[in-house]
């Protein structure tokens, strides 16, 4: 079945540190991406997203772009603050008979220090 | 913005108990779901929910849970006879005609 695979947390980064949270997936066809973001006591926010192949989603300075050829959906920002410590999730949506279910990875747990 | 609202936001119940989650997705959304987060682990699907029936539900989604639109803004998962297992995190969320899921900040539900 589909899957998500993100790399295990907790990271913790210094202030103004280069971020990267590792995510790859498992999909029978082409699926849309998503990273989602959950601060202290609230929900999931979208983050970002990217819909096909070589699109790169993009939001407060977070990036990531879709890789067919490796299958991946790497985060990435330059310059970490400490107001982006929250846990990530990379996620899939593969459209398929009406279905809009989303498979999540673990999490990714990211704490910044000043 | 408009926002997916849940109540409460921690529950603790004993085990044996039925336990009702509430949520109030957005007003002009039509698909609703469930999904639910146990400690440590990954976000998982339990049922979605469309024109008033179940449109989609995983194998976690099994008798003794059920889902309801009682009064056309309320959307509840019922849980008939919690176990310690059923402790998790559960997220409601909605989406409208053009993809765009909403969640809700999550009902903590410990068993003991």
């Amino acid at each position: 079945g589909d899957s998500v695979t993100q790399m295990e947390g907790p990271v913790t980064l210094s202030e103004e540190a280069f971020l990267t949270i590792n995510c790859t997936y498992t999909a029978t066809g082409y699926p849309s991406l998503f990273w989602y973001v959950q601060y202290p006591g609230e929900g999931l926010q979208l983050l970002l997203k990217a819909t096909k192949a070589d699109d790169k989603g993009s939001n407060k300075g977070f990036e990531a772009t879709y890789r067919k050829e490796t299958t991946s959906f790497h985060l990435e920002k330059g310059s970490v603050q400490v107001s982006d410590s929250a846990v990530y999730f990379c996620a899939l949506w593969l459209s398929g008979a009406g279905s809009y279910q989303l498979t999540f990875g673990k999490g990714t747990k990211l704490s910044v220090i000043p | 913005e408009p926002e997916v609202t849940q109540t409460p936001s921690h529950q603790v119940t004993q085990m044996g108990q039925e336990v009702i989650l509430r949520c109030v997705p957005i007003s002009n959304h039509l698909y609703f779901y469930w999904y639910r987060q146990i400690l440590g682990q990954k976000v998982e699907f339990l049922v979605s929910f469309y024109n008033n029936e179940i449109s989609e539900k995983s194998e976690i989604f099994d008798d003794q849970f059920s889902v309801e639109r009682p009064d056309g803004s309320n959307f509840t998962l019922k849980i008939r006879s919690t176990k310690l297992e059923d402790s998790a995190m559960y997220f409601c969320a909605s989406t409208g005609e053009t993809y765009g899921y909403t969640f809700g900040s999550g009902t903590r539900l410990t068993v003991v």
